[in-house]
């Protein structure tokens, strides 16, 4: 099956720091990139909608000066949470996929950011 | 109005037994997917099963067989011979067709069910 790749698993820095994380489609062309966020026994949270070449859709109560999001390539998307503070800390998820509403997302393994 | 709805928070499954993850849908839309993924503890998502809206038949894949009831906006996941690693929550998503407009084509989730398999 399509293979993401989210980099880095696991993030603990300090509050002020601004920290990237990556998502790659390794080896499809992911025209569309979603990077969703976890509160712990929640559900994934839609952030944003990323397309190649394009800025992205942000979903509303969502800071887009706060979460910079970056669509670079077919196969690349990152986030980078600014300045991050303790209530940024969660668990963020990105997704992959085509145009086609019919197949699937293929997700990567997730982000644990924990700001002290 | 929530578009997905699971309302189950948690089951409990006798290892090697059936169990049924029940899941409801609300889109005016006649073009639709609708997908079960699963999150172990661990936190990766893992697709396991997709039904279209226009499909006539259930859709299976292994164990798992989505029982599709489109009058009544149903999709529910069963699991037969439940193994151990089956323990995990699963979400059960939407992902409605963009050429109609208003969507993103972005998966819309509900809000889980923790399956727990007894030994």
């Amino acid at each position: 099956g399509a293979v993401v790749s989210q980099h880095p698993s696991w993030v603990i820095c300090k509050s002020g720091t601004s920290v990237k994380i990556e998502c790659r489609s390794l080896d499809f062309q992911a025209t569309t990139m979603f990077w969703y966020r976890q509160f712990p026994k929640q559900s994934l949270m839609l952030m944003a909608t990323s397309n190649e070449g394009s800025k992205a859709t942000y979903e509303q109560g969502v800071e887009k000066d706060k979460f910079l999001i970056n669509h670079a390539s077919l196969t690349l998307s990152t986030l980078t949470v600014t300045s991050a503070h303790p209530e940024d800390s969660s668990f963020y998820i990105c997704s992959a996929t085509v145009p086609d509403f019919t197949q699937p997302q293929h997700f990567g393994d997730g982000t644990r950011l924990s700001i002290l | 109005a929530q578009k997905i709805t699971q309302t189950q928070p948690g089951m409990f499954v006798q290892e090697k037994e059936a169990v049924t993850l029940d899941c409801t849908y609300d889109t005016s839309d006649q073009s639709y997917g609708l997908f079960w993924y699963k999150q172990p503890s661990s936190g990766e998502m893992i697709f396991l099963i997709y039904q279209g809206s226009y499909d006539e038949q259930n859709a299976t894949e292994g164990r798992y067989s989505l029982n599709f009831q489109k009058a009544r906006k149903s999709a529910n996941l069963v699991i037969s011979a439940s193994q151990l690693g089956d323990s995990a929550m699963y979400f059960c998503a939407m992902r409605e067709d963009p050429s109609y407009g208003g969507s993103q084509g972005n998966l819309i989730f509900g809000k889980g069910t923790k399956l727990s398999v007894k030994p």
